[in-house]
C-alpha cells in the first residue's frame, strides 16, 4: 500500500459524459501527479500540482482539467468523454520535486 | 520535446538467466527514475540515479547512469518469477517539475 488512494477504482460511462476522479496524496507530500496509461502502453504525464498550485502540464487535453485543493488532495476532470479515453488514470505524490513518486492504484476508465 | 525510449520493448527469459533493460534520451537525463509495475498493478519506485556515472545495487538489481547522462540501464541476475512486471524509467526535467517516462519493458519470466 502507496499511501495514495484514489476514487473510483473502475467507472464505465458514455460518449459524451464528464466524470471526475479524485486523488488523495500520501500524508505530507505536496506534489500530485497525475497520468493516463492506455492498455498494454505507457504513462503519459498529464499535469502536477505542488502545494495547491499548477506547475506543469504534459499530454493533457483541453477536454480535461485538474486542481489541488487546500487539504491537497486532487481531483482529475475528464468531459465530453470520448471511446479513446479509454484507460487507467494513476495519480501519483511525492514529497517534493525530484522525490520518489507514490502512485495510487489508478481508476479504470471505460467510455462506451 | 524530448523523448525517452527504452529497450527491448519486450523480453522473455527463463529463470535464472540476466536480464538487461536499455534506456536512452534524445537529450540529457536531469534524474532517473527506475519503476516496476506488475501486471494489475501500479508502478513501484526502484531507485533514482543522480550523477554521471552512478552506479548503485538493490540485491539482484544493479542500476547505472550514464557517464554522458544521455542513457541509464537495470541488470537483473538470476532472475526470479518474481521479477514479472514492465520496467520504466523516468526522467524528471523542468527543473523536477513534470517527469517523461520510456514506454517500458515488458519482462516475462519462465519458470
Amino acid at each position: 500500500d502507496s499511501g495514495v488512494t484514489q476514487t473510483p477504482k473502475h467507472l464505465i460511462t458514455a460518449t459524451g459524459q464528464r466524470v471526475t476522479l479524485r486523488c488523495s496524496p500520501r500524508s505530507g507530500d505536496l506534489s500530485v501527479y497525475w497520468y493516463q496509461q492506455s492498455l498494454d502502453q505507457g504513462l503519459q504525464f498529464l499535469i502536477h500540482y505542488y502545494n495547491g498550485e499548477e506547475r506543469a502540464k504534459g499530454n493533457i487535453l483541453e477536454r480535461f482539467s485538474a486542481q489541488q485543493f487546500p487539504d491537497l488532495h486532487s481531483e482529475l476532470n475528464l468531459s465530453s468523454l470520448e471511446l479513446g479515453d479509454s484507460a487507467l488514470y494513476f495519480c501519483a505524490s511525492s514529497l517534493q520535486l525530484y522525490n520518489e513518486q507514490f502512485f495510487g492504484p489508478g481508476t479504470r476508465l471505460t467510455v462506451l | 520535446g524530448q523523448q525517452v525510449m527504452q529497450i527491448p520493448q519486450y523480453q522473455h527469459v527463463q529463470e535464472g538467466e540476466d536480464f538487461t533493460t536499455y534506456c536512452n534520451s534524445s537529450t540529457t537525463l536531469s534524474n532517473i527514475q527506475w519503476y516496476k509495475q506488475r501486471p494489475g498493478g501500479h508502478p513501484v519506485f526502484l531507485i533514482q540515479l543522480v550523477k554521471s556515472g552512478e552506479v548503485k545495487k538493490q540485491k539482484r538489481l544493479t542500476f547505472q547512469f550514464g557517464e554522458a547522462k544521455k542513457n541509464s540501464s537495470l541488470h537483473i541476475t538470476a532472475t526470479q518469477t518474481t521479477d514479472v512486471g514492465t520496467y520504466f524509467c523516468a526522467d524528471t526535467n523542468n527543473y523536477g517539475q513534470n517527469f517523461v517516462f520510456g514506454p517500458g519493458t515488458r519482462l516475462s519470466v519462465l519458470p
